[in-house]
């Protein structure tokens, strides 16, 4: 159980243009969803929270209208790469809560974009 | 002070060794703690929850000490499956946004060999 996926698993794309990655969780309800940034060697970096049906809370440093965040039902939130640019190339992992459920995240497999 | 602050490894290790990570933690008001491994170029796992009177998953154990604000793993019988890097992983208990955010430590990265 306690399944999350993402897609895609990985994606080229040109400066400028944009990035949409879903992440769904597939064998429970989430009503919260955590999307996070992993440049190499580094370490996880929560980039915003998704909780279904309001708007995402972003963290600090983090340009909402760069990276959009759309939690629309309780198993799927969408995180769009806006005006992609090379430095924004990294790897996305999205971790979903389980409703009800108490600290622990499940983490989808990643989406690793690259810009040219 | 980090948030989260970790052994910096690499850690080389024979099979079948002991190993132990530490991890230490800045917010006293934290309240759950894990640790997660994590493979190369791959999402991250969680491997344990850590309680206060700590805990044993077979060859890993978890201990936490509070007033320290100390979290360590110990591997023993270290086996090749065992390479990953471990992530010590806490949650803030912030006042304000969501009580459930996690923040990662950078990781030790474990290489076990035969």
């Amino acid at each position: 159980g306690a399944v999350v996926s993402q897609h895609p698993s990985w994606v080229i794309c040109k400066s400028g243009t944009s990035v949409k990655i879903e992440c769904r969780s597939l064998d429970f309800q989430a009503t919260t969803m955590f999307w996070y940034r992993q440049f190499p060697k580094q370490s996880l970096m929560l980039m915003a929270t998704s909780n279904e049906g309001s708007k995402a809370t972003y963290e600090q440093g983090v340009e909402k209208d760069k990276f959009l965040i759309n939690h629309a039902s309780l198993t799927l939130s969408t995180l769009t790469v806006t005006s992609a640019h090379p430095e924004d190339s990294s790897f996305y992992i999205c971790s979903a809560r389980p409703l009800g459920g108490t600290y622990e995240q499940y983490f989808g497999p990643g989406t690793r974009l690259t810009v040219t | 002070r980090k948030e989260v602050e970790q052994d910096p490894g690499p850690f080389n290790v024979p099979e079948g060794a002991t190993v132990a990570f530490n991890c230490t933690y800045s917010n006293s008001a934290s309240q759950s703690f894990f640790w997660y491994r994590q493979d190369c170029r791959k999402e991250p796992k969680l491997l344990m929850s850590v309680y206060s009177s700590g805990n044993e998953d077979g060859r890993f154990t978890a201990q936490l000490n509070r007033a320290s604000q100390y979290i360590s793993l110990l591997i023993r019988d270290s086996k090749l499956s065992d390479s990953a890097t471990y992530l010590c992983v806490v949650n803030p208990k912030n006042s304000g946004g969501s009580n459930y955010k996690l923040t990662f430590g950078k990781g030790t990265l474990l290489t076990v060999n035969p």
